[in-house]
């Protein structure tokens, strides 16, 4: 079935970079298109960016300068990466599959809690 | 940016009874809505896509409707385990972007 997990660090220091990695099984991501979303105390549900089923990347535009997201068709992973962390950064990110001509996310992972603290 | 303006904020009702959650889109999105449901450290989970089509394996007592910029959720004969905060999302446009969410609990 369906599944997608992400893993990564509980606590990231402020400006450093940080790095997440979303693991699907039961779907190829070369049929899918991935997406971030990330939940915050202050701004509650964040789209972040995707990564389209041929590789090609979209940003939402508060993060485009920092947030670079990337995969291993291989592995069946998804990367996250943002720099120039805040404090403000700190929630739960996750990742989402939409479908191809189907723009809402259909499955979503378990999230991961990302605390930016010194 | 598509502004996603939900109501009410927070909602208490009885076991039994319906409820609407209504969200506003500040321009028309052309029916390109979803609704997502978010248990307690859960994560969202799809109810309703294209505004008023069931996901898979949801239970018919919930239903959406609506057009242009104005959208409702309806959750007939509450359930204890309907219990969650929902979310309207909108993908007629990028950046993708959801509601504030309305937290539903149990009176």
């Amino acid at each position: 079935q369906v599944q997608l997990k992400e893993t990564g660090p509980g606590l990231v220091q402020p400006t450093q970079t940080l790095s997440i990695t979303c693991t699907v099984s039961g779907f190829s991501l070369t049929s899918y298109y991935m997406q971030w979303v990330r939940q915050t105390p202050g701004k509650g549900l964040e789209w972040m960016g995707f990564i389209r089923s041929g590789g090609s990347t979209e940003y939402n535009s508060e993060f485009k300068s920092r947030l670079s997201i990337s995969r291993d068709t291989s592995k069946n992973q998804v990367f996250l990466k943002m720099n120039s962390l805040k404090t403000e950064d700190t929630g739960v990110y996750y990742c989402a599959r939409e479908g191809v001509k189907q723009p809402y996310f259909d499955y979503w992972g378990q999230g991961v809690m990302v605390t930016v603290s010194s | 940016d598509i502004r996603m303006t939900q109501s009410p904020a927070s909602l208490s009702a009885s076991l039994g009874e319906t409820v609407n959650i209504e969200c506003l889109a500040s321009e028309d999105i052309y029916s390109d809505l979803a609704w997502y449901q978010q248990k307690p450290g859960k994560s969202p989970q799809l109810l309703i896509y294209n505004a008023n089509s069931l996901q898979n394996g949801v239970p018919s007592r919930f239903s959406g409707s609506g057009s242009g910029t104005q959208y409702s959720l309806k959750i007939n004969s509450l359930q204890s385990e309907d219990v969650a905060t929902y979310f309207c999302q909108q993908y007629n446009n990028y950046p993708r972007t959801f509601g504030g969410g309305t937290k539903l609990e149990l009176k």
